[in-house]
C-alpha cells in the first residue's frame, strides 16, 4: 500500500461543477501539499497545509490529521483547470522538505 | 524575481552518453531538491542539497548518479552512462528554508535513445 493515496485517479467534470480531490496518508506528517501539473508543463505549488483550512480564489484545501485525510475542492470549475492534481506529504521523519507523492488525479472539466 | 530554472528543457542523449541538468533555485533559496518523474508514473524524491553540501541522497541511485550544489553557480543534477531507463522528467524544486514551501522548475525531459 502506498504512503499516500488519492481517489479518484481519474474525474471528468462539465464545467461549473465542484470538484473534490481527496488524498490519504498513512504516516505522521508535518505537512501536506496540493500540487498541480499540466500536461508536458512544471509543477505548481498549490497549498502547503499541516492543520485546517486554506482557500485560494476558487480552490480551497482542508486537512484532518487525526483522519490522515486531506481534500482539495474546486468550486466553478473552468476547462482551464484541467490538470494533474497531486497530493504530497512530509514526513515527520524525513529531512527537510522531502515529499512522498501520491499518483496524482487527471482532472479534465468539459466546457 | 525569477522562479525556480531548469535546463535544458528537452535533451537527447544515446545510450552511454552523460546527461547534464542544471537547476538555478529562486533567489534567497539555498535548499535543492530533485525528483524523478518516469512516464505514466508518480514523482519519486531523489536527493537534497543545500550550499556545498548533500543532506539526504536515499531516493538517488546507487551507481551513475549524481549531484552537486557549489557555492556559486545552479544546482546539477549528473547521470553517466545513461540507459534508457533514466528517459524521464527531472523536477528541481527549492525552498528557503527546509521546512518551508516548495517552488517547481519546468522539468527537464530526458530522453535516451
Amino acid at each position: 500500500k502506498n504512503e499516500v493515496e488519492q481517489s479518484p485517479q481519474n474525474l471528468t467534470a462539465q464545467e461549473g461543477e465542484f470538484i473534490t480531490i481527496n488524498c490519504s496518508y498513512s504516516v505522521g506528517i508535518s505537512a501536506l501539499h496540493w500540487l498541480q501539473q499540466h500536461p508536458g508543463g512544471g509543477i505548481v505549488s498549490l497549498f502547503m497545509l499541516s492543520s485546517g483550512k486554506k482557500k485560494h480564489g476558487r480552490l480551497i484545501a482542508t486537512i484532518n490529521i487525526q483522519e490522515k485525510h486531506s481534500s482539495l475542492h474546486i468550486t466553478a470549475s473552468h476547462p482551464r483547470d484541467s490538470a494533474v492534481y497531486i497530493c504530497a506529504v512530509r514526513s515527520e521523519e524525513t529531512s527537510g522538505s522531502r515529499l512522498t507523492f501520491g499518483e496524482g488525479t487527471q482532472l479534465t472539466v468539459n466546457p | 524575481n525569477a522562479g525556480v530554472m531548469q535546463n535544458p528543457r528537452h535533451l537527447v542523449r544515446r545510450r552511454g552518453q552523460e546527461a547534464r541538468l542544471r537547476c538555478s533555485p529562486m533567489k534567497g533559496h539555498s535548499h535543492v531538491y530533485w525528483y524523478r518523474q518516469l512516464p505514466e508514473e508518480g514523482l519519486k524524491f531523489m536527493v537534497y542539497l543545500q550550499k556545498e553540501n548533500i543532506i539526504d541522497e536515499s531516493g538517488m541511485p546507487k551507481e551513475r548518479f549524481s549531484a552537486e550544489f557549489p557555492k556559486e553557480g545552479p544546482s546539477i543534477l549528473r547521470i553517466q552512462q545513461v540507459v534508457r531507463g533514466d528517459s524521464a522528467a527531472y523536477f528541481c524544486a527549492s525552498s528557503r528554508q527546509n521546512t518551508g514551501e516548495l517552488f517547481f522548475g519546468e522539468g527537464s525531459r530526458l530522453t535516451v535513445l
